[in-house]
C-alpha cells in the first residue's frame, strides 16, 4: 500500500531534550516536506527536499533541522525543543519535477507536546 | 511573501445546500493550486489545478482556477453531513516549485 509513515504519532517531551520525528514513504517520490499545523494558522511549511541531499527552508524553519540521506526518509530533528514547538506535525511527499509535481500525500501526523 | 487566503473561514449549512469556497493567492512562480479535505486527521487530496478556466469535477465537488485574477473556487452541491470538514487550499510555487503555501482553511459544517 502506498503510504507516508510518521513516527511517533504522539510525543510528550521536556524543553531542551533533543528529539527526532521520522518520516518514510514507499512511493519513490523525489519531493518530501514537513509542516506544522496550529489553530487559526493552517499548515505552515518547515522544510522541504527536492531530492536526496537537497533541502531548503520553508516558511518556519527556526528551531528545526532536516536531512535527506535516502530517497525514502526525511526525518525532522528538534535539537532543543521549546514549548512554542508544541504542534501537530505532518510529513508529505510527491513526485517532483520529472512528473510535474503531483499532489502531496500526507502522513498521519505527529502530535508533539513540549512541556 | 507568498500568501494564500481562504474565505469564508467557517460556514454552516443544511444538507442539500450548495456551497462555494474561495481561495485567492499571491505566490511567486506559480505552478499549481491544490484543494484538500481534512477531517481530524491527515489532509486528503481533492483536486490539482494548473490551467485557467478548466473545471475539475469529482461527483458533487468541482473546482476551477482563474490565473488572471489569482483565485480558485471549490463548489460542493447537494451537501451531506459527511462533507463536514476543513477544506484547505494550497499553492505550489517558489524557486524550483518547492514551496507549498496553505491557506487557513474553511471549516464547513453541514447539519442534517
Amino acid at each position: 500500500e502506498a503510504q507516508v509513515t510518521q513516527n511517533p504519532r504522539y510525543l510528550i517531551t521536556v524543553t531542551g531534550k533533543k528529539l527526532t520525528v521520522t518520516c518514510s514513504q514507499n512511493m519513490n517520490h523525489e519531493y518530501m516536506s514537513w509542516y506544522r499545523q496550529d489553530p487559526g494558522l493552517g499548515l505552515r511549511q518547515i522544510y522541504y527536499s527536492m531530492n536526496v541531499e537537497v533541502t531548503d527552508k520553508g516558511d518556519v524553519p527556526e528551531g528545526y533541522k532536516v536531512s535527506r540521506k535516502e530517497k525514502r526518509n526525511f526525518p525532522l530533528i528538534l535539537e532543543s525543543p521549546s514549548p512554542n514547538q508544541t504542534s501537530l506535525y505532518f510529513c508529505a511527499s510527491s513526485y517532483g519535477q520529472g512528473a510535474g509535481y503531483t499532489e502531496a500525500f500526507f502522513g498521519q501526523g505527529t502530535r508533539l507536546t513540549v512541556v | 511573501e507568498d500568501k494564500v487566503v481562504q474565505s469564508p473561514l467557517s460556514l454552516v449549512v443544511h444538507e442539500g445546500d450548495t456551497v462555494t469556497l474561495n481561495c485567492s493567492y499571491e505566490v511567486t512562480n506559480f505552478r499549481s493550486l491544490l484543494w484538500y479535505k481534512q477531517e481530524k486527521k491527515a489532509p486528503t487530496f481533492l483536486f490539482m489545478l494548473t490551467s485557467s478556466g478548466i473545471e475539475k469535477k469529482s461527483g458533487r465537488l468541482s473546482s476551477i482556477l482563474d490565473k488572471k485574477e489569482l483565485f480558485s473556487i471549490l463548489n460542493i452541491t447537494a451537501t451531506q453531513t459527511g462533507d463536514s470538514a476543513v477544506y484547505l487550499c494550497a499553492v505550489r510555487g517558489g524557486t524550483s516549485y518547492g514551496k507549498l503555501t496553505f491557506g487557513q482553511g474553511t471549516i464547513l459544517t453541514v447539519h442534517p
